[in-house]
């Protein structure tokens, strides 16, 4: 299966610090999502881009097909923002199991 | 807001055991999912259903099967428990034209098979 790969794995950060998480796919994608994950378990979809750029308050992503990377920026990062960062990419072709998960970014923002 | 409801947050069983995780959404959404989660491994797609009665094998259904009667509700059943089994289960939903769209996932099931 395709493989999806996150850097780092994990990371710790003083409050205020700029994080950016990194995801690189082996062959072209049609689209790629970031989800935030916070202990406890529940996911939340923060983004799917193909293209571009998208911003959501500090969070930013960004993808770039042709070197077949994608990164996700918090600003200003603040301790709330301690969860598990995890890209998925949508490989073209693929139907409904076309969704490969990378492992997972754990990020802990210290005050 | 799309929520996605499962039915348990945390369940110990035994080994052997039948064990039943539904979960329900509330969104009209065509396609269900069901994901293991567990360290070091990622999400990883156990079935998914694109409609009712429909379903399809992802990447690890050895022990598990399926049940969509019914538009807003995907069964996944773990014919009989093992200790392997032990992981935190999420299901997700998301509409039709997926993976171009979003999944919204529910809070996770954490299974603990003893």
């Amino acid at each position: 299966k395709n493989e999806v790969e996150q850097s780092p794995q994990n990371l710790t950060a003083q409050e205020g610090e700029f994080i950016t998480i990194n995801c690189s796919y082996s062959v072209g994608i049609s689209a790629l999502h970031w989800l935030q994950q916070h202990p406890g378990g529940g996911i939340v979809s923060l983004f799917m881009l193909s293209s571009g750029k998208k911003k959501h308050g500090r969070l930013i992503a960004t993808i770039n097909i042709q070197e077949k990377h994608s990164s996700l920026h918090i600003t200003a990062s603040h301790p709330r923002d301690s969860a598990v960062y995890i890209c998925a990419a949508v490989y073209s072709g693929g139907g409904a199991d076309g969704l490969t998960f990378g492992k997972g970014t754990h990020l802990i923002i210290q005050p | 807001d799309v929520k996605v409801t499962q039915s348990s947050r945390y369940l110990v069983k035994r080994t052997g055991e039948k064990v039943f995780l539904e979960c329900v959404q509330d969104m009209d959404h065509e396609n269900m999912f069901w994901y293991r989660q567990d360290p070091g491994l990622g999400l990883r797609l156990i079935y998914f259903s694109y409609d009712v009665k429909m379903k399809e094998k992802g990447d690890i259904p050895e022990g598990y099967s399926v049940s969509r009667e019914k538009k807003e509700r995907f069964s996944l059943i773990l014919e009989s428990a093992s200790t392997n089994q032990t992981s935190m289960y999420l299901c997700a939903s998301s509409p039709s034209g997926f993976p171009s769209y979003e999944q919204y996932f529910g809070p996770g099931t954490r299974l603990t098979v003893t």
